[in-house]
């Protein structure tokens, strides 16, 4: 299966800052999906990476706040802007793997807003 | 109503124990299903992909009901490693994945 290279693993940052996540595939994949963990929450799927285009964002989540780049089929980022405690979250980014039909994702970003 | 819904945990279990988890979700033109596996502080990582005949790997049998629109996982005689949250995860439409909120499983010595 691919493997997907994320970081930062972890971090701590002021309010009002911002943080920008970075994915690397090891292999060439049409779509990447990043993904906020609440804490004891499940999964919510923030948006949708398409190489050339803007990414697709769910209801809830807006570009202002969370703006993706995706300049090529192997890596994407996200940014979390102007942080405020309730950013505090894992962040994951996923590809689909056509190949064997599964999604993998990658080992997450832990971030604490302070 | 939300899209996917599990079982609450937390199932408490002896190491040998037989458990089932279940899970229904609301989109009835759903294309995939599958169970993750997430252990603590972890990505989520795939345990199987769930078919409409019925799928087995080991230990662990996966079943979908189309009609019901209902999914289980059977797992028998567990381990201590078994030890996780399980997600039950639905493809509605292609390529983006809504998950359910989990079931913790905790297996005792």
């Amino acid at each position: 299966s691919a493997v997907i290279s994320q970081k930062p693993s972890r971090d701590i940052c002021q309010r009002g800052t911002s943080l920008t996540i970075q994915c690397q595939v090891d292999s060439q994949v049409t779509m990447m999906f990043w993904y906020r963990q609440q804490p004891g929450q499940s999964l919510t799927l923030i948006a949708t990476a398409n190489q050339g285009s803007e990414a697709t964002y769910e209801s809830g989540f807006v570009i202002d706040k969370f703006p993706i780049s995706r300049p090529n089929l192997t890596f994407s980022t996200l940014t979390v802007s102007n942080m405020s405690p309730e950013d505090s979250s894992i962040y994951l980014c996923s590809v689909n793997e056509p190949t064997n039909y599964g999604y993998t994702f990658g080992s997450g970003t832990r971030l604490t807003v302070v | 109503r939300k899209e996917v819904e599990q079982d609450p945990g937390p199932f408490n279990v002896p190491e040998g124990a037989t458990v089932a988890f279940n899970c229904t979700y609301s989109n009835s033109a759903s294309q995939s299903f599958f169970w993750y596996r997430q252990d603590c502080r972890k990505e989520p990582k795939l345990l199987m992909s769930v078919y409409s005949s019925g799928n087995e790997d080991g230990r662990f049998t996966a079943q979908l009901n189309r009609a019901s629109q209902y999914i289980s996982l059977l797992i028998r005689d567990s381990k201590l490693s078994d030890s996780a949250t399980y997600l039950c995860v639905v493809n509605p439409r292609g390529g983006k994945l809504i998950f359910g909120q989990g079931t913790e499983l905790s297996v005792k010595p």
